[in-house]
């Protein structure tokens, strides 16, 4: 079948630390990633996509490239920010006779100044 | 420009009443989606549309849930009767793109409860 799962939250971080958000998928067939980011109070956005294997995806100093290998797409980002804060979803999207859209669970992450 | 726009923002109700959520897409967007996000069971997809046509409704929980479509600029999402666990936040999203590739636009959703 097709899921996603990432890595359990909340994840605290001091402003500028190194940011890695675990994401694994399964699929049948081939996939597009994303991360969508949702902030307190509002509905949930794109912060990056990947279409196809290697691909790499970037927005606003968050990367994340697609695994075929190890099946895999972690959120990265080099200094986090107090206003990163928010709620991170994985989510891969699959033709399955019809197309799917699945989410993770998300991952809070609280960035202290 | 105008987002997904979702109505009423905040609802509370009593058990056993009718609840009707409202979505108006972006202009032009050709897909709807509902989902349900829930503490315990994170963000579900209930619907999904294409053309205005359901393709997709295996997520919806039970004959109390039902959805429309009647055209491309406005859906409807209804709970009748509605019960306590049926409390969440219920967003609409739109994409444009093939949903494979495309982008998902989401609402700032609705936030229902139901005592």
């Amino acid at each position: 079948g097709n899921s996603v799962t990432q890595m359990e939250g909340p994840v605290t971080l001091s402003e500028e630390a190194f940011l890695t958000i675990n994401c694994t998928y399964t699929a049948t067939g081939y996939p597009s990633l994303f991360w969508y980011v949702q902030y307190p109070g509002e509905g949930l956005q794109l912060l990056l996509k990947a279409t196809k294997a290697d691909d790499k995806g970037s927005n606003k100093g968050f990367e994340a490239t697609y695994r075929k290998e190890t099946t895999s797409f972690h959120l990265e980002k080099g200094s986090v920010q107090v206003s990163d804060s928010a709620v991170y979803f994985c989510a891969l999207s699959v033709y399955s006779g019809t197309y799917k859209y699945i989410f993770g669970t998300g991952t809070r992450l609280k960035v202290l100044a | 420009d105008a987002g997904v726009i979702q109505s009423p923002r905040h609802e509370v109700t009593e058990m056993g009443q009718e609840v009707t959520l409202r979505c108006k897409p972006i202009s032009g967007h050709n897909s709807l989606f509902w989902y349900r996000q829930t503490m315990m069971r994170g963000l579900e997809l209930l619907i999904y549309f294409n053309n205005n046509v359901p393709i997709d409704d295996s997520g919806m929980p039970e004959d109390r849930f039902s959805a429309k479509m009647p055209n491309a600029s406005f859906s409807t999402l209804k709970i009748q009767p509605s019960e306590p666990r049926d409390s969440a936040v219920y967003f609409c999203a739109s994409s444009m793109d093939h949903p494979n590739t495309g982008e998902l636009f989401f609402g700032e959703g609705s936030r229902l409860t139901v005592l």
